[in-house]
């Protein structure tokens, strides 16, 4: 149980393009997603805790018009990038959150590269 | 002073030692407390989570919580070359709307 997926796994795109990613939870339902950045061999960064129907809460210093989060449904929310550039280029990462526990299930991540 | 800190490491045991993770966390509130490990280039599972003083064990792995001197650790027994992964501790505080607090992750070689 508390199967996460991602997707796409990995993406490579044109400076000043924009990438959906879209995060799922397959057998549960998550009232809360996360979404994380990572960058080569630092620490976990939380970019934006997003709640079913509202509006997300973005943390300090993560821009909210180019990190576009949405969270349509109770298994689904998406990040869209937009007008990447290449220090955009990193490891995104959701998360969700059943509803009961503060217990968080990762997604695979998804490895962004911005030419 | 950091919300969750933890030696970075890197930790090295042989196969088959016990491997002790340790984390420290500056909040009084924290109420849920978690380990995660995460391997190099992938996303981080968890593993253990415990609420309350005292041990918690699952298989090789044991937590240890003591609350008042707001420590929280994790031992690995019987350590095998696969436990090699970055371990991240992470805090809940209630008020806190549901995001655990993560440490930066000791990293964790277990030599053959």
């Amino acid at each position: 149980g508390a199967v996460v997926s991602q997707h796409p796994s990995r993406v490579i795109c044109k400076s000043g393009t924009s990438v959906k990613i879209e995060c799922r939870s397959l057998d549960f339902q998550a009232t809360t997603m996360f979404w994380y950045r990572q960058f080569p061999k630092q620490s976990l960064m939380l970019m934006a805790t997003s709640n079913e129907g509202s509006k997300a809460t973005y943390e300090q210093g993560v821009e909210k018009d180019k990190f576009l989060i949405n969270h349509a449904s109770l298994t689904l929310s998406t990040l869209t990038v937009t007008s990447a550039h290449p220090e955009d280029s990193s490891f995104y990462i959701c998360s969700a959150r059943p509803g009961a526990t503060y217990e968080q299930y990762f997604g695979p991540g998804t490895r962004l590269t911005v030419t | 002073q950091k919300e969750v800190e933890q030696n970075s490491g890197p930790l090295s045991v042989p196969e088959g030692a016990i491997a002790s993770l340790n984390c420290t966390y500056s909040d009084r509130g924290s109420q849920s407390f978690f380990w995660y490990r995460q391997y190099s280039g992938k996303s981080p599972e968890l593993i253990m989570s415990i609420y309350s003083n005292g041990d918690k064990e699952d298989g090789r792995f044991t937590a240890q919580l003591n609350k008042a001197s707001q420590y929280v650790s994790l031992l690995i027994r019987d350590s095998q070359p696969s436990d090699s992964a970055t371990y991240l501790c992470a805090v809940n505080i209630k008020s806190n709307a549901g995001k655990s607090t993560f440490g930066d992750g000791t990293t964790l070689t277990v030599k053959p």
